[in-house]
């Protein structure tokens, strides 16, 4: 497996634009993360899917973020319209009903907003 | 509420020196424990886990955890660090019960190792 992959792996954009980003989680795995790294506020969770729909969202920070899971194997969170301090390293994650709760990472998408 | 706390924010280490990072997590049903190491821009992998049996983990490069249920706590160790173990530790906990994966996250710790 190619384990979980994101999409774009860096995105520079300006301030007030829309902003994508795409994570395809490990084929099987029902759950999906999206995490936000800082270096002020360290790895906070944004919002989590099972098996396609939103479970807990309360870590969005406001409704500039919105998260989508269409189907098993795409996942998109926007930010629209994007501001300097949305700048981070946005990961995804996944796992699924094995019986434990082992999460794997993708490889991030460095986001900055100028 | 449920939360992580990793005492140590930044270590520094020579070479060959022994490494305990703290982990104590605030829950009081059974957990799932984990620690993952970050390497310098990488994305997070695990180090080893504890769902149940033997309170001492054993994981990859060395490493190795206790869990101590009466402290709630969770300790990395490894008797002799190499530069290339320079990466951020981050802690997690999650609840054993029903189908919750949420892990709690505690804010890492930074080390760095020095050759």
């Amino acid at each position: 497996d190619a384990g979980v992959i994101q999409s774009p792996r860096h995105e520079v954009t300006e301030m007030g634009q829309e902003v994508t980003l795409r994570c395809k989680p490990i084929s099987g795995h029902d759950y999906l993360f999206w995490y936000r790294q800082t270096m002020m506020r360290g790895l906070e969770l944004l919002i989590y899917f099972n098996n396609n729909v939103p479970i807990d969202d309360s870590g969005m920070p406001e409704d500039r973020f919105s998260a989508k899971m269409p189907n098993a194997s795409f996942s998109t969170l926007k930010i629209q319209p994007s501001e300097p301090r949305d700048s981070a390293v946005y990961f995804c994650a996944s796992t699924g009903l094995a019986g434990v709760n082992e999460q794997f990472f993708g490889p991030g998408t460095r986001l900055t907003v100028l | 509420a449920q939360s992580v706390s990793q005492h140590n924010h930044h270590v520094i280490l020579s070479e060959a020196a022994s490494l305990e990072l703290g982990c104590n997590y605030s829950y009081g049903g059974t957990v799932n424990l984990f620690w993952y190491v970050q390497y310098p821009g990488q994305h997070l992998q695990l180090l080893l886990k504890y769902f149940s049996g033997d309170p001492l983990v054993k994981g990859i490069k060395g490493f190795e955890a206790e869990f101590i249920k009466s402290k709630f706590s969770f300790n990395l160790r490894k008797p002799s660090v190499q530069w290339s173990d320079t990466a951020e530790y981050f802690c997690a906990v999650s609840s054993n019960a029903g189908n919750n994966r949420k892990l709690i996250w505690g804010l890492g710790t930074s080390l760095a190792v020095n050759p």
